[in-house]
């Protein structure tokens, strides 16, 4: 079963920041956080992932709170083709431990 | 990051036959591939997971009668669908674990049943 909460579905301007909220109260210590996100009829493409510290690469950035209970994907400078499902995972990351998709939120960036 | 692909991309087939789903790592070896199914609007379902070399391990509810797979090297992972039948179409999308134990998708393969 999914560990993760989210809102189903959000709006965003095009070229504002789009800001996803995920919780994620039971996750363990060695639990990282996960981010994809999945494009109508294509395969989910990772975004970012984390532990417990901060993260930012070239595609988003990746908030987790002190108590690693929510976090926060934050797209800079949301584009039309950001316009996906996007989905917050609890993995841990050693082993061949696969991934339990949730609902997801629907980001539908607004022209 | 690591390449995963899959073929054929979309297939259709009569009822009754058998059809076959490929998924490759390209640039790296993955000892352990998953399985994913996906109907229309709803997210993604673990069906099984792929291991080189041996028998793989199905979800509950899922035939492993009907849903062949067979790992027989370390980057190719195959998805057999036999006797296939209208409820069986839908997006099949494979995984594979690459660098930093992240895990990358396959573009997904569209089967039709017809």
């Amino acid at each position: 079963d999914a560990k993760t909460t989210q809102p189903t579905s959000m709006d965003c301007a095009e070229g504002r920041a789009a800001n996803l909220p995920c919780n994620h109260s039971t996750i363990s210590g060695n639990e990282y956080v996960y981010w994809y996100r999945q494009i109508h009829s294509q395969g989910p493409q990772y975004i970012i992932h984390g532990l417990k510290n901060n993260e930012t690469n070239e595609m988003a950035s990746l908030i987790i709170t002190e108590d690693r209970k929510s976090s926060t994907l934050i797209l800079p400078h949301a584009t039309l083709r950001d316009t996906a499902v996007y989905y917050c995972i609890v993995r841990v990351a050693t082993g061949a431990n696969n991934l339990f998709f949730g609902t997801g939120t629907r980001l539908t960036v607004i022209p | 990051g690591a390449v995963v692909s899959q073929h054929p991309s979309r297939v259709i087939c009569k009822s009754g036959t058998s059809v076959k789903i490929e998924c490759r790592s390209l640039d790296f070896q993955a000892t352990t591939m998953f399985w994913y199914r996906q109907f229309p609007k709803q997210s993604l379902m673990l069906m099984a997971t792929s291991n080189e070399g041996s028998k793989a391990t199905y979800e509950q509810g899922v035939e492993k009668d009907k849903f062949l797979i067979n790992h027989a090297s370390l980057t190719l992972s195959t998805l057999t669908v036999t006797s296939a039948h209208p409820e069986d179409s839908s997006f099949y999308i494979c995984s594979a674990e690459g660098s930093g134990n992240t895990i990358y998708f396959g573009e997904g393969s569209w089967l039709t049943v017809v």
